[in-house]
């Protein structure tokens, strides 16, 4: 069972800020499965990256994955307000705890 | 546009079962799986399982087998989970989500707005 680990907890940065995200996972794991989702407040989730570094449809291109085997990365270059939230990592039907971003 | 619109609120007594019901509107329903994916209040997401409309196969979580059944009735383009044994810890918002076929089974692209279900004597 891959366990995915996730840090920082949370990340308190500007707007503007650079923001980097780390998805670890407990073993090797294939890229293609590796998917990152952004959730607010009282929303649902919703997609941003999959397959490790393939932006989903409308989302902006400050937003950008990388890595592989078992280490992965989100970065959001420059951040805007509604940047804001709690990011998870998935592999499979494992989702990360979470790291939340908030205003410093 | 493509929707997912779940069924609303529900309070149950432990013990009993409830069925959550999602319909999806703008795309061909049995050309994505639908999983189901719950949030505990303050805490992150955990996936319970999916259901291929096509087939009618499924793929459950080990953590929920034997509690969960997901289904559908293609007639109305719905997919349901049903979680039976309520506890108290089942207290969540429940979350249908698509995922195409092929490389993309697990990559969730449209979620519903989610349906809060409170398990409490």
């Amino acid at each position: 069972e891959i366990v995915l680990t996730q840090s920082p907890g949370t990340l308190s940065l500007s707007p503007g800020e650079r923001a980097t995200l780390s998805c670890r996972a407990s073993q090797i794991v294939t890229s293609s499965f590796l998917a990152w989702y952004q959730q607010k407040p009282g929303q649902a989730p919703r997609l941003l990256i999959y397959g490790a570094s393939i932006r989903a449809t409308g989302i902006p291109d400050r937003f950008s994955g990388s890595g592989s085997g078992a280490d992965f990365t989100l970065t959001i270059s420059r951040l805007e307000p509604e940047d804001f939230a709690v990011y998870y990592c998935q592999q499979y039907g494992a989702f990360g705890p979470g790291t939340k971003v908030d205003f410093k | 546009q493509v929707q997912l619109v779940q069924s609303g609120a529900e309070v149950k007594k432990p013990g009993a079962s409830v069925k959550v019901s999602c319909k999806a509107s703008g795309y061909i329903f049995t050309d994505y799986y639908m999983h189901w994916v719950r949030q505990a209040p303050g805490q992150g997401l955990e996936w319970m399982g999916w259901i291929n409309p096509n087939t009618g196969g499924t793929n459950y979580a080990q953590s929920f087998q034997g509690r969960v059944t997901m289904t559908r009735d293609t007639s109305i383009s719905t997919a349901y989970m049903e979680l039976g044994s309520l506890r108290s810890d089942d207290t969540a918002v429940y979350y249908c989500a698509r995922a195409r076929f092929g490389s993309g089974t697990w990559v969730m692209d449209v979620w519903g707005k989610g349906t809060t279900v409170t398990v409490s004597s």
